[in-house]
């Protein structure tokens, strides 16, 4: 059974103070690990996709890393509309869909 | 934006009785799922859809059944409401316009779901 464990479970920032945000997790031959942004009120929004440990790629102020058992979620110089909550998600061999992490909800404050 | 509309958005439904959400994509997207989402649990399965009348059940389908008779609609159906079922449930799509398998899942904005 594929499984994501998020931490942590909240973080609070002020503006410009980097941090990262950790997902965990063990999967059945990874198909790919996800990370998405939700904001209060909607749906999560697909910020990246990484298939391979050591595969790294970059949005703006974020940079998400993957290696063979957690992905790292860095957020470099915040602004207060980088807070929302952060969800990771992981497809492994048993099928199509995504098993999602409880989430990190970030909170920047100016 | 993926094109998915969810309706409705918002509902209050009383407990037993049936309830049934939609969700309408406009891209010709291969698979289809249903997630619900509660505090303290995050994002869970419900039923996907790999294709017109192919359905198979997720984590958390007992109290759902699910119909796909054409491409572009997913609907999910609460044939008895329950307070459990109290929720927010997104529906979300994968797999390229032409029938591959796209690696991305794309969510809709949810429908909100209230059992009294």
């Amino acid at each position: 059974e594929d499984q994501v464990t998020q931490s942590p479970e909240a973080l609070r920032l002020q503006e410009g103070e980097s941090s990262s945000l950790n997902c965990s997790y063990t999967v059945s031959g990874l198909r790919g690990l996800f990370w998405y942004r939700q904001d209060p009120g909607k749906g999560p929004e697909f910020l990246f996709t990484l298939y391979s440990a050591g595969e790294e790629k970059e949005k703006e102020r974020l940079k998400a890393t993957l290696t063979k058992k957690e992905s790292f979620l860095h957020i470099t110089a915040p602004k207060p509309e980088d807070s929302a909550t952060y969800l990771c998600a992981v497809r492994g061999n048993a099928g199509n869909m995504l098993t999602f992490g409880g989430g990190t909800r970030l909170m920047v404050k100016p | 934006d993926a094109g998915i509309t969810q309706s409705p958005r918002h509902k209050v439904t009383e407990t037993g009785t049936p309830v049934t959400l939609r969700c309408h994509q406009t891209e010709n997207h291969r698979y289809m799922y249903w997630y619900r989402q509660d505090p303290g649990h995050g994002l869970r399965l419900i039923h996907y859809s790999y294709g017109v009348k192919d359905t198979d059940k997720g984590e958390v389908s007992d109290g759902y059944s699910v119909s796909r008779s054409k491409t572009e609609d997913f609907l999910l159906t609460l044939e008895s409401a329950t307070s459990s079922q109290t929720s927010v449930y997104f529906c979300a799509i994968s797999g390229s316009p032409a029938g591959g398998d796209g690696n991305t899942i794309y969510f809709g904005e949810g429908s909100w779901l209230t059992v009294v």
